[in-house]
């Protein structure tokens, strides 16, 4: 059964980074041929994937965020790692950590961090 | 990129059917995955790839996807059953997955 732990600061201020990091048990992140992504969710909204990489070392991102994010692995830790830059208010939510499967479902996630972007 | 409309709300009196929408342009030429996600957990994948149950899903779960909507389909409802509800498939333009708006479930 693979798990996923998110860790990382909960409150950023705007136009800081954002960086957050996710334990992977269960599962490699640099042998098992799936995707590592991130997810997140406004309070009181919706869904927004925010991008993910590949066992290979491949990343892909949603085109809304390209310019400020960054998804990158530690295999060593088997942990990945999210970097959101100059964050707004816009950019507070629950983030989730997550493995999807290669162009398909997320099959697992984890519990999702909640982290607030405010002076 | 991709859009994929769901409606804000479904009612449905326990013991019936609740029948969710998700539409998107020719959608029915994509996989649509359906998550569950009841008020302070994580999302579950109840559908994947249309009409697939995951292994402890209960067979009240259904999917269909064809045309411009796919529909999730949830029979015998129970007061377990209210959650919010998405769908989502994968952006192959640009390799990301794309959720749906969601669907708040009330069960009567």
């Amino acid at each position: 059964q693979v798990q996923l732990q998110e860790s990382g600061p909960r409150l950023v201020k705007p136009s800081e980074t954002l960086s957050l990091t996710c334990a992977v048990s269960g599962g490699s992140v640099n042998n098992d041929p799936y995707y590592w992504s991130w997810i997140r969710q406004p309070p009181g909204k919706g869904l927004e994937y925010i991008g993910h990489i590949f066992y290979s070392g491949s990343t892909s991102y949603n085109p809304s965020l390209l310019s400020r994010v960054t998804i990158s692995f530690n295999p060593s830790k088997n942990q990945f790692s999210l970097i959101l830059t100059s964050v707004t208010a816009a950019d507070t939510a629950l983030y989730y950590c997550a493995r999807t499967s290669v162009s398909g479902p997320v099959e697992y996630w984890g519990q999702g961090t909640l982290v607030t972007v405010s002076s | 990129s991709y859009v994929l409309t769901q409606p804000p709300s479904v009612s449905v009196a326990p013991g019936k059917t609740a029948r969710i929408s998700c539409g998107g342009n020719n959608i029915g030429s994509k996989g649509v995955h359906w998550y569950q996600q009841k008020p302070g957990q994580a999302p579950v994948l109840v559908i994947y790839y249309d009409s697939d149950r995951p292994s402890g899903i209960p067979e009240r779960f259904s999917g269909s996807n064809s045309g411009n909507t796919a529909t999730l389909t949830i029979s015998r409802v129970e007061a377990g059953d209210e959650a919010d509800y998405y769908c989502q498939v994968w952006d192959t333009n640009s390799d990301f997955g794309v959720f749906g708006t969601g669907t708040k479930v009330t069960v009567l």
